[in-house]
């Protein structure tokens, strides 16, 4: 069966530092690979996918995620960490329907 | 905007109360689900539907039935609402088709005393 794992619960990081927020993931075949972002008090909202092409996908607000295969991961990065990017992000693997990682919490300090 | 609607943010219910949450989406998207999000769990597939009048069972169904009998709503079920189904309640939709993302409702928070 396809799932997805993120290791972290948390990850802190400092304003103005990068930031990587970490996806495994484990598929039979070529994967579709997604991450959400969820804001306090709101529904998931979209970021970025991968589905085939270039193992760098850029997407909203500045996110990057790049895709491993060898690794099995797709980590979610920033270059430069905003105290808005405070926010719960969840990792998923279409098979049919959307299999969701557990969320890890980012929390940017000033 | 493109919208799914949750027409509930938050709900009290009683032990055993029947409980509808509904879901409206106005993007004439064949698929819609239900997820519920409870912490350190992630996001689980109740249910979800391909298409009018159909439904197909997610990872935890027990204790929900859903309803779709028109494309644009698709409604979630407690027929007698349990301590442990106090979540999150997430409503999706999605075109059938390739790898196209969800796009989400604001949820509703359903707390059963």
């Amino acid at each position: 069966a396809q799932s997805v794992a993120q290791p972290e619960d948390q990850v802190n990081v400092a304003e103005g530092n990068p930031l990587t927020v970490k996806c495994t993931y484990s598929v039979s075949g070529n994967p579709y690979l997604f991450w959400y972002v969820q804001y306090p008090n709101r529904g998931l909202q979209f970021l970025l996918k991968y589905i085939t092409g270039d193992n760098l996908v850029k997407g909203s607000y500045g996110f990057e995620a790049e895709f491993n295969k060898s690794q099995t991961s797709f980590h979610l990065k920033k270059p430069s960490a905003l105290v808005s990017d405070s926010a719960l992000y969840f990792c998923a693997v279409r098979d049919g329907k959307l299999i969701f990682g557990t969320g890890t919490r980012l929390q940017v300090f000033p | 905007d493109v919208k799914v609607t949750q027409s509930s943010r938050y709900l009290v219910k009683r032990t055993g109360e029947k409980v509808f949450l509904e879901c409206v989406q106005d993007m004439d998207h064949e698929n819609m689900f239900w997820y519920r999000q409870d912490p350190g769990l992630g996001l689980r597939l109740i249910y979800f539907s391909y298409d009018v009048k159909m439904k197909e069972k997610g990872d935890i169904p027990e204790g929900y039935s859903v309803s779709r009998e028109k494309k644009e709503r698709f409604s979630l079920i407690l027929e007698s609402a349990s301590t442990n189904q106090t979540s999150m309640y997430l409503c999706a939709s999605r075109v059938n088709s390739g790898a196209n993302v969800l796009t989400f409702g604001a949820g509703s928070r359903l707390t059963v005393l």
